[in-house]
């Protein structure tokens, strides 16, 4: 258990549809950090939340948005679904130190 | 946004064999890391490299910084089935806080 929680862990959803998915930090730590990872593909980075604000902002579609709440876990929104979203988002957290990152098992979404 | 380029995609080797990958970009990065993703898991860090020329080991993984800070390695020594996966580079850009840019991976597949 590396300390960083992603729910659900598998999410099916139709085309059109929207979804959020869950991530709480390892204790301690203030950025959080969303990357997706479609097939045979890299980690591209979406977003950087460091106590509750922004920080950092990536090739994130205008479709999704974030935020990271007062108790520090944070939420993906991704809406307007289409097949090409389906992939594994994860969540990484740290103190904030690109050192420090701690990955969950992230999200397998799958849109048909 | 930034590339990293990695090489081989992927590898297939006996067990017992050494194994190099490699991280190249046109960016100066202060920070290099190397990742390992095991299927259904997140990226867990392997090692981190802080200085241009660094040379860094984690048991039988070597790790360099390059002296131009446009790239790294990563060495296996004595591969055993268990070191199957994907690895990723990833690299701190200057002025860029903590986000990290990713590679593409190399897939490592180890045969008894």
């Amino acid at each position: 258990d590396s300390g960083v929680t992603q729910t659900p862990k598998h999410l099916i959803t139709a085309t059109g549809q929207r979804v959020t998915l869950r991530c709480s930090p390892r204790s301690g730590d203030l950025s959080v950090y969303w990357y997706q990872q479609s097939l045979d593909q890299g980690l591209q980075f979406l977003i950087q939340y460091y106590n509750g604000e922004e920080r950092a902002k990536g090739n994130i579609l205008e479709r999704f948005s974030a935020q990271q709440f007062p108790d520090l876990h944070s939420e993906l929104n991704l809406s307007s679904l289409e097949l090409g979203d389906s992939a594994l988002y994860f969540c990484a957290s740290s103190v904030n130190t690109a050192d420090g990152y701690t990955f969950g098992s992230g999200t397998r979404l799958t849109v048909v | 946004g930034q590339q990293l380029n990695q090489s081989p995609q992927s590898m297939f080797i006996q067990e017992g064999e050494d194994v190099s990958m490699n991280c190249t970009s046109s960016s100066i990065f202060n920070t290099w890391l190397w990742y390992k993703q095991d299927p259904g898991e997140g990226p867990v860090l392997l090692i981190a490299l802080y200085k241009a020329g660094e040379l860094t080991s984690n048991g039988r993984l070597t790790a360099q910084f390059g002296i131009t800070r446009k790239d790294s390695f990563l060495n296996i020594s004595a591969s055993i089935p268990s070191d199957v996966g994907i690895y990723f580079c990833a690299g701190q850009l200057p002025g860029t806080a903590s986000k990290l840019t990713f590679g593409t991976g190399t897939r490592l597949q180890v045969t008894l």
